[in-house]
């Protein structure tokens, strides 16, 4: 089982809509959680941390995590064509270690 | 505000020619530095990281090395290159100061390609 699991789609919307990126964790004393947004040929691009349950909104961004269930997740509101990129989770544990854990990402492709 | 440079942006190396990637951070001190590459259509893989100078932790058992000689100075090393070492190569830092977060932020990365 990988540490951080994310479905590598692509995931296609129209323009408008809402993305719904999924990302699940193995380790239960993960504390940290981020989303970052690569795009093709670029350097991954912080988009959002989330450190406690519930949900956290930054503009068309929201992240939901649930610790309970092991997953956390980002919703694109109003999907551009823009947002067409790669969508990489992270996770940390606070305390012990230095090291961030990546998914493999989730292409998302939003359609005009 | 804190930004961070990596050069060169690009690199074609023969196999089994040295290596040496700089990176640097400007506008924060004593931050937790960190080497990643990621090969074509792969995710992120952990090399090196440091949480001060001369202090290196290795992830992955390879013929690169790193070395931190100056607080805000990453460099990347290798003294012969394989065909496997070719990718995608990031620095990336976090802050040590309590308060500020565990947000990570990479740099602009080098595109390295051994023939």
């Amino acid at each position: 089982q990988k540490e951080v699991e994310q479905n590598s789609g692509p995931l296609s919307v129209p323009e408008g809509a809402i993305a719904s990126l999924n990302c699940t964790y193995s380790d239960r004393v993960s504390q940290s959680f981020f989303w970052y947004r690569q795009y093709s040929g670029k350097s991954p691009e912080l988009i959002m941390s989330i450190y406690s349950n519930g949900d956290k909104e930054d503009g068309r961004f929201t992240a939901q995590l649930n610790k309970a269930s092991q997953y956390v997740s980002l919703l694109i509101r109003d999907s551009q064509p823009s947002d067409s990129a790669t969508y990489l989770c992270a996770v940390k544990k606070t305390s012990g270690t230095y090291k961030y854990i990546f998914g493999t990402g989730t292409r998302l492709k939003v359609l005009a | 505000s804190q930004t961070i440079h990596q050069w060169p942006a690009t690199l074609v190396q023969p196999v089994g020619s040295p290596l040496s990637l700089e990176c640097t951070v400007e506008g924060t001190s004593n931050p937790n530095l960190y080497w990643y590459r990621q090969a074509a259509g792969r995710g992120l893989q952990l090399l090196f990281y440091s949480v001060g100078i001369g202090q290196i932790s290795s992830e992955v058992p390879q013929n690169l090395s790193a070395s931190r000689p100056q607080d805000r100075q990453f460099i990347l090393s290798s003294k012969k290159l394989l065909l496997s070492d070719s990718g995608f190569y990031l620095c990336a830092w976090n802050s040590r100061l309590a308060g500020m977060g565990n947000e990570q932020f990479f740099g602009p990365g080098t595109r390295l390609t051994v023939l």
